[in-house]
């Protein structure tokens, strides 16, 4: 499974963007692109995922860049709600693709 | 949205019980069934793959003899961890993904072992 990169962490004001990059120059041309957030104590949650062209959701938006190297979460408008780890994985696709869990970036957001 | 539910949320119990947990997928047919472990401050570590009425495909280094998985239907999947000790605590999380969907977790099950 390809691997990808994350910051650490991040720390964001309440009601502001937030941009998590996520760095994944090995990947395939068939690999898509996962995001999911864990909260304390919970399992993790998905939020977007996306092969070429961005997409958007309820809960947020996937910027892809064109050589598909790296892609951006985009949280619109962050709230207390949104402090969590968040994981970028790839995933293969077909029904055999794992999904492997990096370190994530913890997203602090303050208030 | 999907939903994964996992039970119990909590176990604590004595070395050498063993411990069953089960994870259900409530609104779809979950054709594929993972396990991950997740210890303190750590990420999440895959233990196993489950395909409905198939044997589980385990990772390097996960003992199947040890954590015995076993997915008889579409919507139920367990993991027992056999006779089990300190060093198997851990927060142990289940998810299911039905065809090419996106995989969704269970909230997790934290297992103590005295």
């Amino acid at each position: 499974d390809a691997k990808t990169t994350q910051p650490n962490s991040m720390e964001s004001n309440e009601e502001e963007p937030v941009h998590l990059p996520c760095n994944h120059s090995t990947i395939s041309g068939t690999d898509y692109i996962h995001w999911y957030r864990q909260l304390p104590s919970q399992g993790p949650e998905y939020v977007i995922h996306g092969l070429t062209s961005n997409v958007n959701n309820r809960m947020a938006s996937l910027a892809i860049a064109e050589d598909r190297k790296s892609s951006t979460l985009i949280l619109h408008r962050a709230t207390l709600r949104d402090a969590a780890v968040y994981y970028c994985i790839l995933r293969g696709s077909g029904n055999t693709g794992k999904l492997i869990f990096g370190q994530g970036t913890t997203l602090q957001v303050k208030p | 949205g999907a939903v994964v539910s996992q039970h119990p949320s909590r176990v604590i119990c004595k070395s050498g019980t063993s411990v069953k947990i089960e994870c259900r997928s409530l609104d779809f047919q979950a054709t594929t069934m993972f396990w991950y472990r997740q210890f303190p401050k750590q990420s999440l570590m895959l233990m196993a793959t489950s395909n409905e009425g198939s044997k589980a495909t385990y990772e390097q280094g996960v003992e199947k003899d040890k954590f015995l998985i076993n997915h008889a239907s579409l919507t139920l999947s367990t993991l027992t961890v056999t006779s089990a000790h300190p060093e198997d605590s851990s927060f142990y999380i289940c998810s299911a993904r039905s065809g090419v969907q996106p995989q969704h977790f269970g909230d997790g099950t934290r297992l103590s072992i005295l």
